[in-house]
């Protein structure tokens, strides 16, 4: 079965520069979650997206957008990045009426 | 506030031995999910099981079975004969469909097997 897949794995960046992380949902998902779990710590809600309309936000920085394209992949665009922006960024899709999630494998940011 | 505790931060156990994780939620919802997932070294996050509010059956699967007690606001995790493979962080995570279906998760309890 199709899973949420997101890239790419692993993201090296200098700090001051950007970043995009994508993340292609399960077929016919229509709501979209991008979750930060920094080293040692719990994932942390960031944005939704629920038929690329942003439904819902955490704590995600001002340095950060997203958004949900007509094919409801989305992107996590991060600005002007910061050595605490390392951390492991993760994508969810649900949909179908399905209240789950399915987790992408995560996209693993470092900032040096 | 915190509204998934998982006061154990590190649990250290030999193998074979069995060991139980705990979770306390916290939510005025009446319709609400909870989840276990773990995370092995490798960092994804791998989804163990759902439960849903109105269904406080208990449930085994394998060496796995979870206790869910409305009654405590509790969803504890039973590893029976514990195998080094069993090695993660195992988080505790909670959703509210009807206000926003976000996921909070709970700080993650460390479970080292010893062979």
């Amino acid at each position: 079965a199709a899973g949420v897949i997101q890239s790419p794995r692993h993201l090296i960046k200098e700090k001051r520069e950007t970043a995009t992380l994508k993340c292609y949902p399960i077929p016919r998902h229509d709501t979209v979650y991008w979750y930060q779990q920094g080293p040692g710590q719990d994932p942390q809600f960031l944005i939704s997206f629920y038929e690329k309309m942003q439904s819902d936000k955490g704590s995600i920085p001002d340095r950060f957008s997203a958004q949900q394209f007509s094919d409801y992949h989305s992107e996590l665009n991060m600005s002007s990045l910061e050595l605490g922006d390392s951390a492991l960024y993760f994508c969810a899709s649900s949909g179908g009426g399905y209240y789950g999630y399915t987790f992408g494998s995560g996209t693993r940011l470092t900032v040096v | 506030a915190q509204k998934v505790t998982q006061a154990q931060t590190e649990i250290s156990v030999v193998e074979k031995e069995d060991v139980t994780l705990d979770c306390v939620y916290e939510t005025r919802d009446t319709t609400y999910y909870l989840f276990w997932y773990k995370q092995p070294p490798s960092g994804e996050l791998v989804f163990l099981i759902r439960r849903n509010s109105f269904d406080e059956q208990n449930e085994i699967s394998g060496r796995y079975s979870w206790n869910f007690q409305k009654s405590t606001s509790s969803f504890n995790f039973t590893i029976t004969a514990s195998q080094v493979v069993d090695s993660a962080v195992y988080f505790c995570a909670l959703s509210e469909p009807n206000t926003g279906n976000q996921f909070y998760f709970g700080t993650g309890t460390s479970l080292t097997v010893i062979p």
